[in-house]
């Protein structure tokens, strides 16, 4: 596609129950960011994928959180046992290069309400 | 960690005014991106500096390195440019820090 498409756009999720947030990046783009955005605030970092590996996930919030991206293509975030806290709007980004000075494409974000 | 100040907060003008979003952060980074964040939108990359100073239509962007400080400036401001501005650093780790975003109100 021509941009980075993320899905669903919007879920609903009853706390406790276990959710997964799709990211389908720009074809080719090696790096691929999550960012999650609570309601009046930046975005704040989640994890880091360069092609399939994960290189950095220091802004996973807890071990409820997870992300994988297994073909460098694709990735998915999932997030286990909701809890109300985790209602954000989850960003996804990617850019064509690895390195730090290559553009940002973002998604549209998914916004998960947990009630 | 990168500390990435955005100033002002919140920014009401009248159409036609001069803007300028200021941003501030704390270590070196690699690049800094400005992004556009319309309300229930997506976020849009405006511009991406490494050094010096860019320009696209009525938005202009500079970064002073030694000072660690950046800015957005926009020109003949209109009610379409209303929206949250972030700056965003970009350190060695890849990792991106957001500031918490500037609100624009541009007033007919």
């Amino acid at each position: 596609g021509a941009g980075v498409s993320q899905s669903p756009r919007y879920k609903v999720a009853k706390r406790g129950q276990d959710v997964a947030l799709r990211c389908d990046p720009i074809s080719g783009h090696v790096s691929l960011f999550w960012y999650q955005q609570a309601l009046g605030q930046g975005p704040e970092f989640l994890t880091y994928f360069q092609n399939e590996a994960q290189l950095d996930k220091s802004g996973l919030p807890s071990d409820r959180f997870f992300a994988e991206r297994p073909e460098g293509s694709v990735s998915t975030l999932k997030i286990q046992r909701t809890q109300q806290e985790d209602s954000a709007v989850y960003l996804c980004a990617s850019s064509p290069l690895g390195q730090g000075n290559s553009p940002l494409h973002f998604g549209n974000g998914t916004r998960l309400t947990v009630t | 960690k990168n500390e990435v100040e955005q100033s002002p907060q919140n920014l009401t003008a009248q159409e036609g005014e001069f803007i300028t979003i200021n941003c501030s952060y704390s270590v070196g980074i690699s690049a800094l991106h400005w992004l556009q964040q319309h309300p229930g939108g997506g976020i849009v990359s405006l511009f991406m500096l490494s050094s010096g100073k860019k320009k696209h239509g009525r938005l202009i962007a500079t970064i002073n390195i030694q000072e660690k400080h950046s800015s957005l400036h926009i020109t003949a401001s209109h009610p379409r440019d209303s929206a949250v501005y972030i700056c965003a650093a970009r350190g060695g780790a890849d990792g991106l820090t957001f500031g918490k975003g500037t609100h624009l109100i541009i007033q007919p």
